[in-house]
């Protein structure tokens, strides 16, 4: 299984900041590599897919970058409604499989 | 638009077999390059894949459970079932029931989940 390893595990951070998270799988995925955000109680949701396209409806602040083997969540502008946990997950091979997870906190 | 719905029971015992549906709208399993899938997340714990079956009847598990895994189709109800045999208090965790889209290449869309605890 390609392991998929995300860093920071939680980040503290204030309304209008900018935010990276970082995901690095064990391989090289090309840009097989999606985004989605987990609010607490909810199911996740996709934000980005195929490393940097934007999901339909999902807000311009959210960005993703990044190929190989190491890629890039960014939020422009932190907004009260981003405050959630973002997991990494490649499509490259087969099982998919996702990284432990970033919470943003306030 | 699309939806996706689980159901099935949300207490099993150890060793029993856990069935979940999962029924879904606004699109059809018939349809190239979709499929539909779990995933499950333990309490407080990161997202697991677990099985997928596609338009063409194509079947994929996660290795650590294939041996317990099945899923199938009933394309006339829009449902998907996943059973899940030898449950374990280790697999208590909320089930997704998930939209695959190949040209995405994503799941882009997810259901509610259900939480299903294992204990005697």
């Amino acid at each position: 299984d390609i392991q998929m390893t995300q860093s920071p595990s939680s980040l503290s951070a204030s309304v209008g900041d900018r935010v990276t998270i970082t995901c690095r799988p064990s391989q090289s995925i090309s840009t097989y590599l999606d985004w989605y955000q987990q609010k607490p109680g909810k199911a996740p949701k996709l934000l980005i897919y195929a490393a940097s396209s934007l999901q339909s409806g999902v807000p311009s602040r959210f960005s993703g970058s990044g190929s190989g083997t190491d890629f890039t969540l960014t939020i422009s502008s932190l907004q009260p409604e981003d405050f959630a946990t973002y997991y990494c997950q490649q499509s490259y091979d087969t099982p998919p499989t996702f990284g432990q997870g970033t919470r943003v906190e306030i | 638009q699309i939806t996706l719905k689980e159901s099935g029971p949300t207490l099993v015992k150890p060793t029993q077999t856990l069935t979940l549906t999962c029924t879904f709208s606004g699109f059809s399993l018939t349809t190239y390059k979709v499929g539909v899938g779990w995933i499950r997340q333990p309490p407080g714990e990161a997202l697991q894949w677990l099985s997928v079956i596609y338009w063409d009847d194509d079947r994929r598990y996660s290795p650590s459970l294939k041996s317990r895994l099945t899923i199938a189709k009933d394309t006339s109800k829009n449902q998907v079932i996943q059973t899940m045999t030898n449950l374990d208090p280790a697999d208590t965790a909320t089930y997704y029931c998930v939209h695959w889209d190949g040209n995405l290449h994503a799941f882009d869309y997810w259901g509610q989940g259900a939480l299903v605890t294992v204990s005697s």
